[in-house]
């Protein structure tokens, strides 16, 4: 059975700092990876996502996530946040075969002080 | 840009009642999801559907039926509700590709069972 972990519940950064929001996973295999955003009252919205190629994947708002099949992470970055990141991030992983569920993480909640 | 909308967006509903929640996606996507949100468990699969007249079990999908008349529509069904079903429920459409499967999601309906 995969998993998604994300051992961080709450990150709080101030706005202009760098922030690594970390996801870690347990699958064997090819994998999809995923991160979402969820802003306070509405639904999901797709970041970025990787499934070969450049470990280094870009997303949308200046975020980018990293690959690593020797640690399991998949951690979403970016550089300078803005107030308006404040959001849950969600990591999720897909099974390549068979069924294309997406295992979600709990979520980790970014609060950006002004 | 995708665009899934969900109804109602509020449900009060008492114990024993029947309740339907309606999600339409303009996306002409095959894939259709539902899920709900609880906190510290993330999202979690109630039932999923790959094009009209499918409806598979998800990860939770006991006390909720599915149904999919159409490639638009995809309905959650709690044919006698109870207040653990107290939630806010996702709708969500995707299909899937070489490069994984990027889910779209509806606003949430927001579920209170008395």
């Amino acid at each position: 059975t995969q998993t998604v972990s994300q051992s961080d519940a709450h990150v709080t950064v101030f706005e202009g700092d760098s922030v690594e929001l970390r996801c870690n996973y347990s699958y064997g295999g090819s994998i999809y990876l995923s991160w979402y955003i969820q802003h306070h009252g509405h639904g999901l919205q797709f970041l970025l996502k990787y499934y070969s190629g450049n470990p280094v994947v870009q997303g949308v708002n200046g975020f980018e996530a990293e690959f690593s099949k020797s640690d399991s992470s998949f951690h979403l970055r970016k550089a300078s946040v803005h107030w308006s990141d404040s959001a849950v991030y969600f990591c999720a992983v897909r099974q390549s075969s068979g069924s294309w569920q997406l295992i979600f993480g709990s979520g980790t909640q970014l609060t950006v002080m002004p | 840009e995708a665009a899934v909308t969900q109804s109602p967006r509020n449900k009060v509903a008492v114990t024993g009642g029947k309740v339907t929640l309606s999600c339409n996606q303009t996306n002409n996507h095959n894939n259709m999801y539902w899920y709900r949100q609880d906190t510290g468990h993330g999202l979690r699969l109630i039932h999923y559907s790959y094009g009209a007249g499918s409806t598979e079990k998800g990860d939770i999908p006991d006390g909720y039926k599915a149904s999919r008349p159409s490639q638009e529509n995809f309905s959650l069904i709690l044919e006698l509700a109870t207040p653990s079903q107290t939630s806010v429920y996702f709708c969500a459409s995707g299909d899937v590709g070489a490069s994984g499967d990027t889910q779209y999601f509806g606003p949430g309906t927001r579920l209170l069972v008395l």
